[in-house]
């Protein structure tokens, strides 16, 4: 279940600091947005939502923020653990319809 | 916690052979999917089902591709004859109608062609 990709961009931290990832989503339309995290051999699990009517949303050690103007999506993980060490994937709902459409992913790896 | 399950993990076929990917989705949800991610590319979706029909289906969804409720707890998706480039993981999802755009992901069967 692992997005293994030669181009995946990749993202590394020390273990303790904070991470913060980035997605350009492509429909302007789109009112649901969504982070996925795919560790090695599982699907992708789902870490939190925000809808269009919003810019922030947070949960626990993570924060999404959502820039409508400029179609751009982060998520933000607060002192980053070996755990968390995995491929991240923003993916967005266009307006009618359930189908996620997903991103490329990027590729976090925390050192201790 | 309750999670969506998928066998094989692992399927391996020759060209032309028709498979059957199953899928158990979470007890209670109403809506289900079946997504694929081709080795080093992004995840696509495939399919959406609801109320026993299909209720949108993607490019790649053509007619060699089918899926079914057959019961009141499998959900399958059936490839008539595959190809080689149809070799990928491929994911089920299901949500609930409480969490309707919450989507969980079963962990994939990997199929194989040769």
């Amino acid at each position: 279940g692992e997005s293994v990709g030669l181009h995946l961009p990749t993202l590394s931290v020390q273990e303790g600091d904070n991470s913060i990832i980035n997605c350009a989503y492509s429909n302007s339309a789109s009112d649901y947005f969504i982070w996925y995290k795919q560790e090695s051999g599982k699907g992708p699990q789902f870490i939190i939502d925000i809808r269009s009517n919003m810019d922030k949303r947070q949960g626990q050690r993570v924060t999404v923020l959502l820039n409508k103007t400029v179609k751009h999506l982060s998520l933000q993980i607060a002192a980053t653990q070996p755990g968390d060490s995995a491929v991240y994937f923003c993916a967005e709902i266009p307006p009618s319809t359930d189908k996620l459409i997903f991103g490329t992913g990027t590729r976090l790896q925390v050192f201790p | 916690e309750p999670e969506v399950t998928q066998t094989p993990s692992h399927q391996v076929t020759q060209m032309g052979q028709e498979v059957i990917l199953r899928c158990v989705p979470i007890s209670n949800h109403l809506y289900f999917y079946w997504y694929r991610q081709i080795l080093g590319q992004k995840v696509e979706f495939l399919v959406s089902f609801y109320n026993n029909e299909i209720s949108e289906k993607s490019e790649i969804f053509d007619d060699q591709f089918s899926v079914e409720r057959p019961d009141g707890s499998n959900f399958t998706l059936k490839i008539r004859s595959t190809k080689l480039e149809d070799s990928a993981m491929y994911f089920c999802a299901s949500s609930g109608d409480r969490d309707y755009y919450e989507q969980y992901f079963g962990p994939g069967t990997r199929l194989t062609v040769t």
